[in-house]
């Protein structure tokens, strides 16, 4: 099956650092991909999609100067998280659908797991 | 956030009976919906998709459809174990195909 790359799986950093996250598909060329992050015993909360070759789409609430998205290429999306803070550490997950795929086909990253000291 | 909610559980139930897992939306346009399973400190991985009203049943699982109702449920037979896990319901958001909204999820444990 198609499989999509999250990089890195774990990630600690100190407060006021950034950090970046890579996600990537490895078989398939995704137009979109789709940012979540998870807190514990929470529900996937979407964070924004990311588009091909043009600026991301943020949810409600999310601020898109403190999550940075770039979607340079139809593999990859990377997600920085700015200026983090311990509020911030969270499980991050990205999804990517096939260009060429149907509404239900989405393929998910392994996640990645961020702690802010 | 479109509202996407599930009981919350934990579902226990022995190996062997029927898990029911059931999720309502707020969305009344909402035309796609999923079933994922998510392992502790893993991604989702999707486990069933329903479109129309009704039942689509796949090996042990059977999601049901009703969008009268906004609400869509699993049902998982002869329960296994390693179905232990929690179970994501999402619905399809907007007109970008592949935008989901997650349900909190339901932790199942299946107990030998």
């Amino acid at each position: 099956g198609a499989v999509v790359s999250q990089h890195p799986s774990w990630v600690i950093c100190k407060s006021g650092t950034s950090v970046k996250i890579e996600c990537r598909s490895l078989d398939f060329q995704a137009t979109t991909m789709f940012w979540y992050r998870q807190f514990p015993k929470q529900s996937l909360m979407l964070m924004a999609t990311s588009n091909e070759g043009s600026k991301a789409t943020y949810e409600q609430g999310v601020e898109k100067d403190k999550f940075l998205i770039n979607h340079a290429s139809l593999t990859l999306s990377t997600l920085t998280v700015t200026s983090a803070h311990p509020e911030d550490s969270s499980f991050y997950i990205c999804s990517a659908r096939p260009t060429t795929g149907g509404a239900g086909e989405l393929f998910f990253g392994e996640g990645s797991r961020l702690t802010v000291l | 956030q479109k509202e996407v909610e599930q009981n919350s559980g934990p579902l226990s139930v022995p190996e062997g009976a029927i898990a029911s897992l059931n999720c309502t939306y707020s969305d009344r346009g909402s035309q796609s919906f999923f079933w994922y399973r998510q392992y502790s400190g893993k991604s989702p991985e999707l486990i069933m998709s329903i479109y129309s009203n009704g039942d689509k049943e796949d090996g042990r699982f059977t999601a049901q459809l009703n969008k009268a109702s906004q609400y869509v449920s699993l049902l998982i037979r002869d329960s296994q174990p390693s179905d232990s896990a929690t179970y994501l319901c999402a619905v399809a958001g907007g007109s970008t195909l592949g935008r989901l909204y997650f349900g909190r999820g339901t932790q199942l444990t299946v107990w030998p």
